[in-house]
């Protein structure tokens, strides 16, 4: 069966700090794959999406950069983080055998203070 | 308008009853519909999935989707309280394109 791990859970990060988020996916191959950003009460807001090895297409500009060096790695950057960058981040993946559904990672919440 | 909306709630329901839960979406061609729970400070989860007009049943939960009026609700019977979270609906539109609403608050007490 196909599993999804993000990581880490959770961490406090200062303003202008880097950002390192990870996400690996196993039992299946050539998946697509998601970064959303969930805001307090807020809905998902997809940030990035991958069909394959270094094909990556961002939905919202800003300081965040996201890159695929496996086909089953994705990983969540950012040089400098901003206050604004807080929320729950999720990695997600999908696949065609599974008609497009999505399932999603644990999650990482950010706070950034 | 928003491409998948949902009533915010808090829907609130005693235990047993039935809940019932809305979305609505913007794009004509979407072919794809599904349901997410989410618990607080949890990831979401898959419900149910609908790809046709009608009905689908899945234990104590039932999909409706209308395409003709773009709408998809949730029937939870006989709720529990451990029903209780925010359920999303996310629409994959023409494109492939997934787009989620902003989910509605459950409540279910005992």
């Amino acid at each position: 069966s196909q599993t999804i791990h993000q990581w880490p859970a959770t961490l406090v990060q200062p303003v202008g700090s880097p950002l390192s988020l990870e996400c690996t996916v196993e039992g299946t191959s050539n998946p697509n794959l998601y970064w959303y950003r969930q805001a307090a009460g807020r809905g998902l807001q997809l940030l990035f999406y991958s069909v394959g090895i270094g094909q990556i297409s961002s939905e919202v500009p800003q300081n965040l950069s996201a890159s695929r060096p496996q086909d089953r790695q994705f990983i969540l950057s950012s040089k400098k983080l901003l206050l604004s960058d807080s929320g729950f981040y999720l990695c997600a993946w999908s696949g065609t055998n599974e008609g497009n559904t999505i399932y999603f990672g644990e999650g990482s919440w950010l706070t950034v203070v | 308008q928003k491409e998948v909306e949902q009533n915010s709630g808090p829907l609130s329901v005693p235990e047993g009853a039935i809940a019932s839960l809305n979305c609505t979406y913007s794009d004509r061609g979407s072919q794809s519909f599904f349901w997410y729970r989410q618990y607080s400070g949890k990831s979401p989860e898959l419900i149910m999935s609908i790809y046709s007009n009608g009905d689908k049943e899945d234990g104590r939960f039932t999909a409706q989707l209308n395409k003709a009026s773009q709408y998809v609700s949730l029937l939870i019977r006989d709720s529990q309280p451990s029903d209780s979270a925010t359920y999303l609906c996310a629409v994959e539109r023409e494109n492939n394109d997934m787009r989620f609403g902003a989910g509605t608050r459950l409540t279910v007490k005992p």
